[in-house]
């Protein structure tokens, strides 16, 4: 089962930065946060990823707070092809492996 | 540097065929990982492979089956195939072992499966 719970929509003007919300509670000490789109019949894209601080690349900033049970994706000017479904997931260890589990994500449109 | 390569990228089989996909990881990487993706149950798990052995697996009847070449080059077989195997494939790939909990990890685009 997924660690995490997210809206199942959100919508964001063009321009403007996208604030993806994600909720996950029960993250142990060495599980990453992950975040993924994706976009109609096409394979995930991976996003950025972070264990306890602050993240940044050229695609977004992830913020996690300092409980680490939530944390925010941000777009920082959203375009109208950033429009997908964000997963927000927690790498979980089933034995000594880790796995992504999915949710149902977030759908965000970017309305122009 | 080349992505996570899939084959086919569209397939149509008939039921109680059996079907076999190709994933080609990223160059150098050595973890690869298959999921399903249908309408109905979203994106599961299906199993991961890290040098030639398979490291994890998720809840697939033993239909499905895959393995990984000494090149990290990845199958995955599917056997007497039922409508409800029809799906969209995904192939992962990322350097290190699944044991390294922060690992980067980069899908394909996937094989379209459509049984009839």
């Amino acid at each position: 089962d997924a660690k995490t719970t997210q809206p199942p929509s959100m919508d964001c003007a063009e321009g403007r930065a996208a604030n993806l919300p994600c909720n996950h509670s029960t993250i142990s000490g060495n599980e990453y946060v992950y975040w993924y789109r994706q976009i109609h019949s096409q394979g995930p894209q991976y996003i950025i990823h972070g264990l306890k601080n602050n993240e940044t690349n050229e695609m977004a900033s992830l913020i996690i707070t300092e409980d680490r049970k939530s944390s925010t994706l941000i777009l920082p000017h959203a375009t109208l092809r950033d429009t997908a479904v964000y997963y927000c997931i927690v790498r979980v260890a089933q034995g000594s492996n880790y796995k992504l589990t999915f949710g149902k994500g977030t759908l965000l449109t970017v309305n122009p | 540097k080349a992505g996570v390569t899939q084959t086919p990228r569209y397939l149509i089989k008939t039921r109680g065929q059996q079907v076999t996909l190709s994933c080609s990881p990223i160059s150098g990487h050595r973890s690869v990982s298959w999921y399903q993706q249908t309408p109905g149950q979203g994106l599961q798990f299906l199993f991961e492979y890290f040098s030639e052995t398979q490291r994890n697996k998720g809840n697939f009847p033993g239909r499905f089956s895959g393995r990984q070449f000494s090149n990290s080059r990845s199958e995955m077989n599917v056997s007497t195939l039922e409508l409800g195997d029809s799906a969209l494939y995904l192939c992962a790939s990322s350097l290190e072992s699944p044991t390294i909990s922060g690992n980067t990890i980069y899908f394909g685009e996937g094989s379209w499966l459509t049984v009839v």
